[in-house]
């Protein structure tokens, strides 16, 4: 079993639409969860870390579910430029250990 | 730029030729980490040093690669007698002193190619 599981999609989504990602992860002594984002042949970016108590940042919305081992993003109102693979990443630290990336949910907002 | 700082962008080797791979991590950070991206895979953790140390390096194949952070200068990910296996695109990660510490920033990484 992968430690940080994500449905690969690819999401083909319209414009304006509400889109929901899950990601599943293995080791129950995890501590910090994020979500980035990666556009083609760039780098990661930090998207929005999740706290336990659920965090929203604009269209954004994180929630963490430690019991079943669950995180999920939500993107209300998306735009085109919300185009792009989102990763679900784990660390069992509170910063400096490594991450643990899933592989990856490939979004696409269709006009 | 005050991000991190990897290079170069492009690199192309002969397999057995040597790779070497540099990351100046942000201003203030002191910790670097080392992440491969195989073609349509995840990034997956190879390194983590701080100053002249390393810390974790679980991810790091056994032979033929190697990494440092010296005192002075960038970090640098060493790669000898590269094969085609090892054509990725490798990032650099950094973060500040631990605590409860921010997440960490990449560097728009290094894609390597193996001819």
């Amino acid at each position: 079993r992968k430690e940080v599981e994500q449905d690969p999609g690819p999401f083909n989504v319209p414009e304006g639409a509400t889109v929901a990602f899950n990601c599943t992860y293995s080791n129950s002594a995890s501590q910090s969860f994020f979500w980035y984002r990666q556009d083609c042949r760039k780098e990661p970016k930090l998207l929005m870390s999740v706290y336990s108590s659920g965090n929203e940042d604009g269209r954004f919305t994180a929630q963490l579910n430690r019991a079943s081992q669950y995180i999920s993003l939500l993107i209300r109102d998306s735009k085109l430029s919300d185009s792009a693979t989102y990763l679900c990443v784990v660390n069992k630290g509170f910063g400096n250990e490594k991450l643990t990336f899933g592989t990856g949910t490939r979004l696409t907002i269709i006009p | 730029n005050a991000g991190v700082m990897q290079n170069p962008r492009h690199l192309v080797r002969r397999r057995g030729q040597e790779a070497r791979l540099r990351c100046s991590p942000m201003k203030g950070h002191s910790h670097v980490y080392w992440y491969r991206q195989l073609p349509e895979e995840g990034l997956k953790f190879m390194v983590y040093l701080q100053k002249e140390n390393i810390i974790d390096e679980s991810g790091m194949p056994k032979e033929r690669f190697s990494a440092e952070f010296p005192k002075e200068g960038p970090s640098i990910l060493r790669i000898q007698q590269v094969v085609r296996g090892d054509s990725a695109a490798y990032f650099c990660a950094s973060s500040s002193i631990q605590g409860r510490a921010p997440p960490q920033h990449f560097g728009d990484g290094t894609r390597l190619s193996i001819l």
